[in-house]
């Protein structure tokens, strides 16, 4: 069985470009969460998502973040446009239910120059 | 709110050393505990957890305590392999009233280096 998958793995962009991260959860797995490690500090908690329902957004920075999942399969994290503070690296991980196991895919690392 | 503090790396130890990572929480209800590990290259995985007071989680030679009266969950080995250097994550679980949530709160994490 496939695990999380992300892309890219690696993101260079410079300040006030646009990025779209993607996020594949193992299938059957209704609950998708995305976090980010920003360089040093703890992986923070972004937001959560039921299917194609915003469960919990309480974690996004601020409205330069936008966080879809249409059809409740693959997730997308855009942000536009990007601040050097966005630099980090984004996690996805899915689980099959409430208290399950969250399973981590490898991560996206975004740096913005 | 809830927080999650470990102490900081890196650690560097020769292989067979002992292993302790420290851990303590911060949580207004009854969390969850657990040990992520990143290896190079590769996303976070479970490495252990523990659910309730006293209760031991293990997997491949580590443990950890979850100690309801200190708030801590500290992680052990007897003797590391130069296979266990990763970055060691200690992380809460949020179940928040309404139930709905099981969002992850995370230390830091600790870099540890086992040398042949």
């Amino acid at each position: 069985e496939a695990g999380v998958t992300q892309f890219p793995s690696h993101s260079v962009i410079e300040k006030g470009q646009t990025v779209t991260l993607r996020c594949d959860p193992i299938s059957g797995h209704d609950n998708l969460y995305w976090y980010r490690r920003v360089m040093g500090k703890e992986i923070k908690f972004l937001l959560h998502f039921v299917k194609e329902s915003k469960q919990d957004e309480s974690g996004m920075p601020n409205n330069r973040f936008l966080a879809e999942r249409t059809g409740g399969t693959y997730s997308t994290l855009k942000v536009q446009p990007a601040e050097l503070e966005d630099s980090g690296v984004y996690f996805c991980a899915s689980s099959q239910g409430f208290g399950y196991e969250q399973f981590f895919g490898p991560g996206t690392r975004l740096t913005v120059l | 709110g809830n927080s999650v503090t470990q102490m900081e790396g890196p650690v560097t130890l020769s292989e067979e050393a002992f292993l302790t990572i420290n851990c303590t929480y911060t949580a207004t209800g009854y969390p969850s505990l657990f040990w992520y590990v990143q290896y190079p290259g590769e996303g976070l995985q479970l490495l252990l957890k523990a659910t309730k007071a006293d209760d031991k989680g293990s997997n491949k030679g580590f443990e950890a305590t979850y100690r309801k009266e200190t708030t801590s969950f500290h992680l052990e080995k007897g003797s590391v392999q130069v296979s266990d250097s990763a970055v060691y994550f200690c992380a809460l679980s949020d179940f928040n009233s309404g139930g709905s949530n099981y969002k992850l709160t995370f230390g830091k994490g600790t870099l540890l280096t086992v040398n042949p």
